[in-house]
């Protein structure tokens, strides 16, 4: 059973460019959340996807936004890349008619330089 | 607003002993607190949730304590075992079924020595 999927493990940016990260859902999981870590912190949620919709946004400036495919995959975008966006960058992906059970993905690592 | 805070960063306990990694939190509209642990290059590891109208859950190893005059909640590990040692993060949850959100706290770092 194939859990949630994330590319590319790793990733080295310019200040001022602009990313573009990947997610596939565990399989049979319709709802993609987003999340960032910075180093030696919790993960702090940016948004989550449901019906190829965003349903809800952390605190997160409009540099950050994504999307969900009708396979339910998401993407998340960063542009005008800033130092202080190096972090781990999760995805979550969840089925709510089970509960609050969500499977992160390995995440990630954005380096901004 | 740190919403879920985790006070220790770090623990170390002795192989066979209990480890304890505590939580506290400020927001009372959470329904559920879920504990997950995290080793390095991984994604966060779902390990046990309480719902909020419930103040013990246990799993294995694993029970998780809540106390909501307190607004604190704990992990107990028994016996810890050394491929316990990780990053063990506490979240609440927070939003109806399709709208939800997890709000973690800073983590612990928890040792488990032989």
């Amino acid at each position: 059973d194939a859990g949630v999927t994330q590319s590319p493990t790793h990733l080295i940016k310019t200040r001022g460019q602009q990313v573009t990260l990947r997610c596939s859902p565990k399989s049979g999981h319709d709802t993609v959340s987003w999340y960032q870590q910075a180093l030696g912190q919790g993960p702090q949620f940016i948004f989550q996807y449901y019906e190829e919709e965003e349903r809800q946004r952390g605190n997160f400036p409009d540099r950050f936004s994504g999307h969900q495919f009708p396979n339910y995959s998401s993407e998340l975008n960063v542009n005008a890349l800033l130092l202080g966006d190096s972090a781990l960058y999760l995805c979550a992906s969840s089925l709510p008619t089970l509960g609050i059970g969500y499977t992160f993905g390995s995440g990630t690592r954005l380096t901004v330089v | 607003d740190q919403q879920v805070k985790q006070n220790s960063p770090s623990l170390s306990v002795q192989e066979g002993r209990i480890s304890i990694l505590n939580c506290d939190y400020t927001n009372s509209m959470f329904d559920y607190f879920l504990w997950y642990k995290k080793y390095p290059a991984e994604g966060p590891t779902f390990l046990i949730s309480i719902s909020s109208i419930k103040d013990k859950n246990e799993d294995g190893r694993f029970t998780v304590f809540l106390n909501k005059s307190a607004k604190h909640l704990s992990l107990h590990i028994v016996p810890s075992q050394p491929g316990d040692s990780a990053v063990y993060f506490c979240a609440g949850h927070h939003g109806s079924s399709n709208t939800g959100k997890l709000i973690f706290g800073q983590g612990t770092t928890l040792q488990v020595k032989p």
